[in-house]
């Protein structure tokens, strides 16, 4: 059964300051997915990793994929208030001889919040 | 391209009663995903349907609950009879072959139930 544990779950950051939001996932998958989620909002996409190796920015957040490692980081450069919010990653479940099971596992998500 | 589509947006509702939640996914998307959130235990996979067809419902919690796909551009979940324990915020999404894109997901419907 895949497991997707995200840390930490909780992350309070200075404005400025930079920092690492961590998924660790239990079992083999080349796809991992990041989604940001504004209180009381949907799940908005973010970032699709679909390789080893794989890197992705958009502003000041960039996404990385280590598919041997099993983990994926989603680092915050000179963070600002507006990405305060709450960040999930998410693995597609693989079928044990390959090919997609077609579902995504999602962590507990990391709740950012950016203080001045 | 409206997005997914979720109705109601809110419901309150007594106990024992029934709860019909629907969703519209996006045109041309293969796949529709139920998913229930809490703070709780976060976000849960309930059912999801391939091309109309439920592949995985082991998420569902009890046989309360029930959800059907008609056709592709339409899914409801019923909750029957509803407990104020099923009270979570309801998201539908969907998905294009491949899911090279991920999830789309939809606005949710809060489900209150006193």
């Amino acid at each position: 059964e895949l497991k997707v544990e995200q840390n930490p779950l909780f992350l309070s950051m200075q404005e400025g300051k930079n920092y690492t939001i961590y998924c660790n996932y239990s079992t083999t998958s080349d796809r991992l997915y990041w989604y940001r989620q504004d209180p009381g909002k949907s799940l908005e996409s973010l970032f699709v990793l679909l390789s080893n190796g794989a890197v992705k920015q958009e502003g000041r957040l960039m996404a990385s994929l280590d598919t041997k490692a099993r983990l994926s980081t989603l680092h915050i450069t000179a963070a600002v208030h507006d990405l305060s919010a709450t960040y999930f990653c998410a693995v597609d479940e693989r079928k044990k001889y390959g090919g997609s099971q077609g579902n995504l596992i999602f962590g507990k998500g990391t709740k950012l919040s950016v203080k001045p | 391209d409206a997005g997914v589509i979720q109705s109601p947006r809110h419901e309150v509702t007594e106990m024992g009663q029934e709860v019909t939640l629907r969703c519209k996914p996006i045109s041309g998307h293969d796949y529709l995903f139920w998913y229930r959130q809490t703070m709780m235990r976060g976000l849960e996979l309930l059912i999801y349907f391939n091309n109309n067809v439920p592949i995985d419902d082991s998420g569902m919690p009890e046989d309360r609950f029930s959800a059907k796909m008609p056709n592709a551009s339409f899914s409801t979940l019923k909750i029957q009879p509803s407990e104020p324990r099923d009270s979570a915020v309801y998201f539908c999404a969907s998905s294009r072959p491949g899911r090279a894109y991920g999830y789309t997901f939809g606005s949710g419907t809060r489900l209150t139930v006193v």
